[in-house]
């Protein structure tokens, strides 16, 4: 089956600094790889996603990229806020019935 | 709009006991995916259900079960329960067609004494 890594576990930043959480997926034949951000205490919630028909996917100080190659994909925020701070999980997940497998976390803290 | 809504919030049992857990899928969505997330890991695929039946599992015992009713809600059984088992269980609802993208509810924390 799918097996999804993710680095860093923990990530500390300065507010105003950028912050990139990076993938890698097994299956070849994962073709959609949404990113979820969990806060303490609440749901995961989907932020972004991109499907394998493309590289980079941008919503506002949020980027993701995709590398079908070498199978990894990166999540990139810009300009770090205090309320960014959370879980971010990424998943991979191929067409069909869509049941993404998730990383185990990075645990992004942005200090003011 | 109501989201994915699930009961109890939070939960207390004893090893060897039963426990059910109750969600109700977001309006519009037909499709039930049950996760395990232990502490500081990522969320688990249990099983997805559509249509009344399980469609898919993961690699969980068959102490693991659920239902799927008419109105789309469902239902997690877990029999026998271990210490391992406490964690926080998430329900999320989709779409089977077009099939992507989760909506989570909040989740019911399960803790085994």
């Amino acid at each position: 089956g799918e097996n999804v890594e993710q680095h860093p576990s923990t990530l500390s930043v300065q507010e105003g600094d950028s912050a990139v959480i990076k993938c890698t997926y097994s299956d070849s034949a994962s073709n959609y790889f949404p990113w979820y951000k969990q806060e303490l205490g609440k749901r995961p919630q989907l932020i972004i996603d991109i499907r394998s028909n493309v590289g980079e996917k941008k919503d506002q100080r949020i980027a993701v990229t995709l590398n079908k190659t070498a199978k990894h994909f990166s999540l990139h925020i810009t300009e770090t806020q205090p309320e960014d701070s959370a879980v971010y999980f990424c998943a991979a997940s191929k067409g069909g019935s869509y049941i993404p497998t998730f990383g185990r976390g990075t645990s992004l803290i942005v200090h003011p | 709009d109501a989201g994915v809504t699930q009961s109890p919030t939070h939960l207390i049992k004893t090893r060897g006991q039963q426990v059910t857990l109750r969600c109700s899928p977001k309006s519009g969505h037909d499709t039930v995916s049950w996760y395990q997330q232990a502490l500081g890991q990522g969320p688990q695929f249990i099983f997805q259900y559509y249509e009344e039946e399980e469609r898919q599992r993961g690699n969980f015992p068959d102490r693991f079960s659920g239902h799927q009713f008419p109105n789309y809600s469902s239902e997690l059984n877990v029999n026998a329960l271990l210490l391992g088992d406490s964690a926080l269980y998430l329900c999320a609802s989709s779409i089977m067609t077009p099939n992507y993208g989760y909506t989570f509810g909040s989740g019911t924390r399960l803790t085994v004494v």
